[in-house]
């Protein structure tokens, strides 16, 4: 059974510094994608990145960057000079491609707080 | 609309009460998920819809759930005969095709029900 563990609950850091939150996760399925999302406090999870199993390369986006290692089954999400609006619970999921019914659903681990300050 | 929009945003319910969720897709988007998210926890799937057909409803987790997309759009989750471990948050998802494995999941800002 696919299954994503975020062993980090809560993370404080001070404003500027950078941060990573780990993931890692565990599946039988040779094709499988994996996505982070951010739920700010409004609630409604926003998404961030989706990354197949194909596919090791690091990515970049602005301060956000992500290290996918299939050889640790790990995918660790990283904040480079963290700002307050930072602040939030990231989500680390993963959808298989041979998930019986077909229907796709997205596996999530029980998040990363965030607290930013200033 | 230009997102996933859910309503209403918060429910209080008495137990035994029913309760009806709405869940409004990005437009034209074929696939949706509902997914129930309790507090401190990650999201758990509950049920899929492609158009209107419901192919997955592994995760409802009892017969008092039940969920409907009778046009293929908008789509509705009833919660029979509420109890207090149905207080959680609602999220629904939807994606644009029918191959989900490689699409984006876009979640809207979810219901929180609250069952005394």
């Amino acid at each position: 059974a696919q299954k994503v563990t975020q062993a980090q609950t809560e993370i404080s850091v001070v404003e500027k510094e950078d941060v990573t939150l780990d993931c890692v996760y565990e599946t039988r399925d040779t094709t499988y994608y994996l996505f982070w999302y951010k739920q700010p406090p409004s609630g409604e999870l926003v998404f961030l990145i989706r990354r197949n199993s194909f596919d090791e390369q690091n990515e970049i986006s602005g301060r956000y960057s992500w290290n996918f290692q299939k050889s640790t089954s790990s995918f660790n999400f990283t904040i480079t000079a963290s700002q307050v609006v930072d602040s939030a619970v990231y989500f680390c999921a993963l959808s298989e491609t041979a998930s019986g019914a077909g229907s796709y659903q997205l596996t999530f681990g029980k998040g990363t707080k965030l607290s930013v300050i200033p | 609309g230009a997102g996933v929009s859910q309503s209403p945003r918060y429910k209080v319910a008495k137990r035994g009460q029913d309760v009806a969720l709405r869940c409004d897709p990005i437009s034209g988007h074929v696939s949706l998920f509902w997914y129930q998210q309790a507090l401190g926890q990650g999201p758990e799937f509950l049920t899929y819809f492609q158009n209107e057909a419901q192919l997955d409803k592994s995760g409802l987790p009892s017969d008092r759930f039940f969920a409907e997309r009778p046009e293929g759009s908008v789509s509705t989750l009833k919660i029979q005969r509420t109890q207090q471990e149905d207080s959680a948050v609602y999220l629904c998802a939807s994606s644009l095709s029918m191959v989900t494995v490689t699409d984006t999941q876009y979640f809207g800002p979810g219901t929180r029900l609250t069952v005394l």
